[in-house]
């Protein structure tokens, strides 16, 4: 069965500050992964995707994310962090291929942006 | 662009009602989703539907159940609420597409209340 684990619960960084929020998975082939971010009382947003190919994926609002195979890894990035960026962000990972459509989402990381 | 419309953004039951949770899709996607939004937990699959009349359960289906009698409407329904389900519940849909490859786009959810 496929998860995700999203190690921090909570980060906090400084506006201007870049950031990093890591995410593991596990999973028996290459997988779908997605990031989703969450405004307060709002839905979840795409913020980007891989599917294959290059392993280096951008997002929207100056996010990217890279897939590491070796370490099951898919860690989302920001060089400049925004206080509009205060959210929480979901990473998740569905099956390549297939008839299986549901993803497994990881329990989130809180994002709080100081001024 | 994709729209996923959840009728109610707050509701308001008392234990024993029985309580009905709408969304609806504007994109002809197959697939929609039911799920539970709790803090530390992340997002739990309640219920998904693949085609119409078709349904299949998630991981906590217990205590609900689903209806999608039109293509574009999934329901969520609580037989009898109790305050161990005041949650906020997200609705998403997606496309049996394979170039789509289960992007999941989600409404604004519905948090709910059990008193």
């Amino acid at each position: 069965a496929q998860s995700v684990t999203q190690p921090d619960i909570h980060i906090t960084v400084s506006e201007g500050a870049s950031l990093e929020l890591r995410c593991n998975y596990s999973y028996g082939a290459t997988p779908y992964l997605f990031w989703y971010v969450q405004s307060p009382g709002q839905g979840l947003q795409l913020l980007l995707k891989y599917f294959s190919g290059d392993t280096l994926v951008q997002g929207i609002k100056g996010f990217e994310a890279e897939f590491k195979r070796s370490q099951s890894s898919f860690n989302l990035r920001k060089p400049s962090v925004h206080w509009s960026d205060a959210a929480e962000y979901f990473c998740a990972v569905g099956r390549s291929g297939g008839s299986n459509y549901k993803l497994t989402f990881g329990k989130g990381t809180l994002l709080t942006v100081n001024p | 662009d994709v729209k996923v419309t959840q009728s109610s953004r707050y509701l308001v039951k008392r234990t024993g009602e029985k309580v009905f949770l709408e969304c609806v899709q504007d994109m002809d996607h197959e697939n929609m989703f039911w799920y539970r939004q709790d803090p530390g937990l992340g997002l739990r699959l309640i219920y998904f539907s693949y085609d119409v009349k078709m349904k299949e359960k998630g991981d906590i289906p217990e205590g609900y159940s689903v209806s999608r009698e039109k293509k574009e409407r999934f329901s969520l329904i609580l037989e009898s609420a109790s305050t161990n389900q005041t949650s906020m519940y997200l609705c998403a849909s997606s496309s049996v597409n394979r170039l789509a490859k289960n992007i999941q786009y989600f409404g604004a959810g519905t948090r709910l209340s059990v008193l």
